[in-house]
Order: structure tokens, then C-alpha cells, then sequence
């Protein structure tokens, strides 16, 4: 399995332009979120899915777009760029989520790291 | 809003000392408490999680227990090595499909 993928690694953006950030899995999970990383500010929840189709908003999601047509990818879309999205991005999945049990296991990918002038 | 602690923030050991890192929670109604290790520029690679009926779980030279009503967990790392050295994070799943992380114990072994 490769787990989680993101693409790009990197990437330089000017302010108002659009991109998209991809994150596959391979591993069957339903669950998939993506959080942006910022120094002093830890790990804060962009947007999250619990299958396909379904999607809802995290604790920072103005400025971001997702969607979940399949269950191995959920894409990340900057609609306009704002240098304030400047940060790492992680997208993360797991099998199932607050079951308590183990599948609720959360497997992060690489990372994508993100500059916006 | 649940809110999590890591205290200390950062921390130096001589190689060989035992580490012990604490992880604290405002609400103690969650499903799970797993804890990270992150490299500089990389990202989080899971190493235990304890599910909400564990009060510990071991992998290795790692233990790490869970104490629900306190709020508090506390990740314990045997006979510390440089390889050790990183930035060490735990996150608790709780309320409506939400993950909370602290801010991390950045970790430095010394040889």
C-alpha cells in the first residue's frame, strides 16, 4: 500500500490565483480530512469526509472548497489564494472515525507545502 | 471546545534518560487518544493509539496511558537515543467527527 499521497510537495502561488491540492489513499478508508499546520498554532481542521458524497466544514474552511466523488481521493481547492494560506497542508485518513475503537487510527500524508505572495 | 496541552513545549535529554511527555484534555468525553511523531519538514507518522475502553498501550520502547476522568495522558519513551529526537504530538478524537491536536513536546536527545 502507499497509505496517503499528496501532490504537489511544494508549491508558489500569487495572490488570487486557484489551485488544487490532491491527496489519495489507498487503504479503503472513509474517513479522509485535510488540516493546515502553522508554527504556534498546531493542527487545525480544514475540511473533513465520512464517505463518499459527504463532506462538512472543520474549525477553518473560509477560503477552501472539497469534494468526495470517490472514496480514495479528496481534493483540496484554494479558490482564490490569500497570503494568509501560506502554511503546510496534511491531508489524513481513517478506516472509520469516533468508534473508539482501532479503526479509528488517523494516517497522514507527506505534507504540501504551500507559499503564497 | 476541547482543548489539549503538551507540557513541556520542549525538552533536551541526555541519550539513555528516559522520556516522559504529558498530554492534557478539557473534555474528557472523547473516543481516543492517539499520539504523533513529526520530523522537521515531514509529516505525522502514527505511533499508539488507545482506544476509549485501553488505559494503556505499548509498542516497543513506547508506553503510553490514558487516564479518561483526569484528562491526562502521559507518553513514556525507555532508554532515549538520538534517533528519538523529533517533535512528539497528541490528538483526541471527540464530538461530531472532530480531531484536536496539541501543539507538540519538541524533543532533543543527546549524545
Amino acid at each position: 500500500n502507499a497509505g496517503v499521497t499528496q501532490t504537489p510537495k511544494f508549491q508558489v502561488l500569487k495572490t488570487g490565483q486557484s489551485m488544487t491540492l490532491q491527496c489519495a489513499q489507498d487503504m479503503n478508508h472513509e474517513y479522509m480530512s485535510w488540516y493546515r499546520q502553522d508554527p504556534g498554532m498546531g493542527l487545525r481542521l480544514i475540511h473533513y469526509s465520512v464517505g463518499a458524497g459527504i463532506t462538512d466544514q472543520g474549525e477553518v474552511p473560509n477560503g477552501y472548497n472539497v469534494s468526495r466523488s470517490t472514496t480514495e481521493d479528496f481534493p483540496l481547492r484554494l479558490l482564490s489564494a490569500a497570503p494568509s494560506q501560506t502554511s503546510v497542508y496534511f491531508c489524513a485518513s481513517s478506516y472509520n472515525f469516533a468508534t473508539g475503537g482501532a479503526e479509528d487510527e488517523q494516517y497522514f500524508g507527506p505534507g504540501t507545502r504551500l507559499t503564497v505572495t | 471546545k476541547q482543548e489539549v496541552t503538551q507540557i513541556p513545549a520542549a525538552l533536551s535529554v541526555p541519550e539513555g534518560e528516559n522520556l516522559v511527555l504529558n498530554c492534557s484534555f478539557t473534555d474528557s468525553a472523547i473516543y481516543n487518544l492517539q499520539w504523533f511523531r513529526q520530523d522537521p519538514g515531514k509529516g505525522l507518522t502514527s505511533l499508539l493509539l488507545i482506544q476509549s475502553s485501553q488505559r494503556e498501550q505499548t509498542s516497543g520502547r513506547l508506553n503510553a496511558s490514558l487516564d479518561k476522568s483526569s484528562g491526562r495522558s502521559t507518553l513514556y519513551i525507555a532508554a532515549s537515543q538520538p534517533g528519538d529526537s523529533a517533535t512528539y504530538l497528541c490528538a483526541v478524537t471527540y464530538g461530531n467527527n472532530r480531531l484536536a491536536f496539541g501543539k507538540g513536546n519538541q524533543v532533543v536527545v543527546i549524545p
